[in-house]
């Protein structure tokens, strides 16, 4: 398995509302990322988790809170969004923080309204 | 802070060679990356430079000169599946940032 699967690949959801992103890696790798990409704009780092454990927060907004239940699953819980926040949300996986080619998911493309 | 500069647009002809400069700014760098992402789709990595000179990996090239904080992406044979944005991107201690983009457009 050389993939990192992301669920779901489409979410709306209300500023009121309380909705988690989720993303599956089984290639034994234990670093995992969060990425926010606007349209027409590159990747932006959201977090990062070394061997489960928060390493890296990019001075994110607290309605966004990850968790990295174990080795192979990363979430990224959203509540109290604004709609400035709707974009593609992209996890991506390493080998380990000092691996330079990271595998992507197709991201989860969010709208708040 | 980190700074990465590259043409927003690149326009080339099917079959042609088409270069992707490349110039950064960082506090902490340990090399340059290429990811390639086409509409709707996630990013594809393709080439790594942590070292100066060239690595090639098939039709594609990447170039590092790490006294001028600059690089390239080199694609040859251009077919039209290669019409995509292309990134580079920093490697820093546990992280990569990514440059602006270079959408590149393939004409027939």
């Amino acid at each position: 398995d050389t993939e990192v699967t992301q669920t779901p690949k489409h979410l709306v959801m209300g500023m009121t509302n309380k909705k988690s992103l989720k993303c599956e890696q089984h290639m034994g790798h234990r670093a995992m990322y969060w990425y926010k990409q606007k349209a027409k704009k590159p990747p932006e780092l959201m977090f990062v988790y070394s061997y489960e454990k928060l390493s890296i927060n990019e001075s994110v907004p607290s309605r966004f809170s990850p968790e990295c239940p174990n080795s192979s699953l990363l979430n990224l819980h959203l509540h109290a969004l604004q709609p400035e926040d709707s974009a593609l949300y992209l996890c991506a996986s390493s080998q380990d923080p000092r691996e330079y080619g990271y595998t992507f998911g197709s991201g989860t493309r969010l709208t708040v309204v | 802070g980190q700074s990465l500069e590259q043409p927003s647009e690149v326009t080339a002809v099917e079959g042609a060679i088409v270069q992707i400069n490349c110039t950064y700014q960082t506090s902490g760098f340990y090399g340059l990356s290429w990811y390639q992402q086409h509409d709707g789709g996630a990013p594809t990595f393709l080439s790594y430079n942590a070292l100066d000179g060239l690595e090639e990996t098939g039709r594609f090239s990447s170039f590092l000169s790490r006294s001028d904080s600059y690089g390239y992406l080199l694609l040859q044979e251009l077919q039209m599946k290669d019409s995509a944005s292309y990134f580079c991107a920093v490697k820093e201690e546990d992280k990569i940032i990514f440059g602006k983009g270079t959408r590149l457009h393939i004409l027939p």
